[in-house]
């Protein structure tokens, strides 16, 4: 079955650029979306189909995705981006979530 | 005000059935593939299972830990989805989600979620 690996934590210092890689075999091929979750609170969705932002979601959010890694890019990290983020795929029929990271900003 | 409200979670023996239930309000519900994600408490996010729009053909798929005891449905004149839970085990003990599939279909992830409502298995 396919797996999603994502880095348990990634750390960012306030106003630089965070990047959490999501990686999968080949997964260059599969539409990947970014969930963000705060505590206590549902995901919401911050980037689909590899790189696009939902309306009301800032232009300090990208996405991009290459051979086996898709990426997301949170540029001018802010406290407020504290939170777990979650790629996802389809692949035969069935929703495939990464594990998640854990954003901190220092 | 596009929302999905859950509700029907609650304490449940293992072996036991729940069944839960999502409102949803604010769009046009039945042009829309649906789906419940369940995450156990201080896990990650888990899929469960997916139903398609009504122009879907009625479309249903499952999570392999779920197949065969979770059922998925949708009642569109109601607005509702719905997901019957039957033997109940301790590793089904979760916050479930509904969550709304983008307007491309279940390729554009999911743009609308639920609150989630708890669903405790414990003897």
């Amino acid at each position: 079955s396919y797996e999603l690996t994502q880095p348990l934590s990634v750390s960012v210092a306030l106003g630089q650029t965070a990047r959490i890689t999501c990686g999968g075999n080949n997964i260059v091929s599969k539409n990947v979306h970014w969930y963000q979750q705060k505590p206590g609170q549902a995901p919401v969705l911050i980037i689909y189909r590899d790189s696009n932002r939902p309306s009301g979601i800032p232009e300090r959010f990208s996405g991009s995705n290459s051979g086996n890694t898709a990426t997301l890019t949170i540029s001018r990290a802010q406290a407020g981006d504290e939170a777990d983020y979650y790629c996802q795929v389809w692949d035969s029929s069935t929703v495939i979530f990464g594990g998640g990271t854990k954003l901190t900003v220092l | 005000e596009v929302q999905l409200v859950e509700s029907g979670g609650g304490l449940v023996q293992p072996g036991g059935s729940l069944r839960l239930s999502c409102a949803a309000s604010g769009f046009t519900f039945s042009d829309y593939s649906m789906n419940w994600v369940r995450q156990p408490p201080g896990k990650g996010l888990e899929w469960v299972a997916y139903i398609s729009s009504s122009s879907g053909s009625g479309t249903i798929y499952y999570a392999d830990s779920v197949k065969g005891r979770f059922t998925i449905s949708r009642d569109n004149a109601k607005r509702s989805l719905y997901l019957q839970m039957n033997s109940l085990r301790d590793e089904d003990t979760a916050v479930y989600y509904c969550a709304r599939d983008g307007a491309g279909g279940l390729y554009y992830g999911m743009d609308v979620w639920g609150q989630g409502t708890t669903v405790i298995v414990t003897s």
